[in-house]
């Protein structure tokens, strides 16, 4: 089946510094990637919509300027978060369909990634 | 009303047993439906789709209810390692939609 592969799976970092996650979709191609975020005991939140080859879409409240998504290529998105903070720590999450699979529903998810801010 | 709601549980049941968990969802129009199941600290994995029909997998059948927009998962003999969170989970109808996820049922099977 679609392998969605994610890195790193776990990164502490200090306050202020920028923390890239990568989501690579191994076996099949994907246009649109997912990221979600989850905080302890919630649920899964789609931050944003990432599109191979154009500008991401971000949900309201999710601030596009601290959480950089570029989608170079039909198998990789990245996630930058920017000047972390504490609040920031959460579980991360990527996300995506096969292409020719749009309407099939499934998500095939990346392992994803703890991100701990000191 | 949020889109897809769940009772968080914690559901506390024996081996053997049966469990059932509800999910509602707000969108009339939604097309697709699915049951996640999520361990601790991992990604969520696909335990299910739900067919309007209703649809048995093993121990584990799904129901759909379209009129009152209420979806069911029922595991028949817990086991052990049916312990997680079950996530329900709609998706949209129109186009490469991301899926909306509840909140999640946590299960623990005691022995």
């Amino acid at each position: 089946g679609a392998v969605v592969s994610q890195h790193p799976s776990r990164v502490i970092c200090k306050s202020g510094t920028s923390v890239k996650i990568e989501c690579r979709s191994l076996d099949f191609q994907a246009t649109t990637m997912f990221w979600y975020r989850q905080f302890p005991k919630q649920s899964l939140m789609l931050m944003a919509t990432s599109n191979e080859g154009s500008k991401a879409t971000y949900e309201q409240g999710v601030e596009k300027d601290k959480f950089l998504i570029n989608h170079a290529s039909l198998t990789l998105s990245t996630l930058t978060v920017t000047s972390a903070h504490p609040e920031d720590s959460s579980f991360y999450i990527c996300s995506a369909r096969d292409v020719r699979g749009q309407n099939t529903g499934e998500l095939f998810f990346g392992e994803g990634s703890r991100l701990t801010v000191l | 009303r949020k889109e897809v709601e769940q009772d968080p549980g914690p559901f506390n049941v024996p081996e053997g047993a049966t469990v059932a968990f509800n999910c509602t969802y707000s969108n009339s129009a939604s097309q697709s439906f699915f049951w996640y199941r999520q361990d601790c600290r991992k990604e969520p994995k696909l335990l299910m789709s739900v067919y309007s029909s209703g649809n048995e997998d093993g121990r584990f059948t799904a129901q759909l209810n379209r009129a009152s927009q209420y979806i069911s998962l029922l595991i028949r003999d817990s086991k052990l390692s049916d312990s997680a969170t079950y996530l329900c989970v709609v998706n949209m109808p129109i186009g490469n939609t991301p899926l909306v996820f509840g909140k999640g049922t946590r299960l623990s099977v005691i022995a």
